[in-house]
């Protein structure tokens, strides 16, 4: 199983970013998805969740009208769409399979900076 | 949301010896279906998460047996037989009974 992220950077208060999560070695189709996020120096936060075909998502609070999490089994690829960052959304972002229970796999995650 | 509750924050060890982390959870975690969906994770310094511990006492593949997992309702415990240096690192316990999925704060494992 193999989980690449891509997609973060420095981005100013109020912009905007669109993460990537690459998958293979398993039948991406198959498995739920989730982004998970750790501000620097603090506990994992689960941040969005998309089912097999993206009929269902669901979000944390902190993040729900802002983000939006997607997937094409195509491409074998989850993304994060995230407007209007703020600060405190400053992180490593993890992309992870729901595999026998949560969290199975995880990538290795792609940092995003929201600064001025 | 479900509090996650980890003790202790740290944790000094000696080699070779015992480790213990406990974890409370604000609610019970025996969900409708008769599972309990607590898990354990690891995070060594510099790395991503890793699973190690699925539905309270099942180890994942290639995790050491000298971890393991145990509680029920809203207690639970990840011992380490045998610490060893590779241990290393953060250790979070997760539940995902409820919605929206919640982590303890972490408990930072070194060697004393």
């Amino acid at each position: 199983v193999q989980l690449v992220e891509s997609g973060g950077g420095l981005v100013q208060p109020g912009g905007s970013l669109r993460l990537s999560c690459a998958a293979s070695e398993f039948t991406f189709s198959s498995f739920w998805m989730n982004w998970v996020r750790q501000g620097p120096g603090k506990e994992l936060v689960w941040v969005a969740f998309i089912n097999t075909d993206g009929t269902t998502t669901t979000y944390a609070d902190s993040v729900r009208g802002r983000f939006t999490i997607s997937r094409d089994n195509a491409r074998k690829t989850l993304y994060l769409q995230m407007n209007s960052l703020r600060a405190e959304d400053t992180a490593v972002y993890y992309c992870s399979r729901d595999g026998d229970g949560h969290f199975d796999y995880w990538g290795q995650g792609t940092p995003v900076t929201v600064s001025s | 949301d479900v509090v996650m509750t980890q003790s202790p924050l740290s944790l000094p060890v000696t080699l070779g010896q015992p480790a213990s982390i406990s974890c409370w959870s604000s609610q019970s975690l025996v969900h409708s279906d008769g599972s309990t969906y607590l898990n354990w994770f690891q995070q060594r310094p510099g790395q991503s998460p890793r699973r190690l511990i699925f539905k309270v006492s099942n180890r994942d593949s290639g995790v050491p047996d000298r971890f393991s997992g145990s509680g029920s309702g809203t207690d639970f415990t990840l011992k380490i037989s045998r610490v060893e240096a590779e241990d290393v690192g953060i250790y979070y316990c997760m539940q995902g009974t409820h919605r929206p999925r919640t982590f303890g704060q972490g408990t930072k494992v070194e060697i004393k």
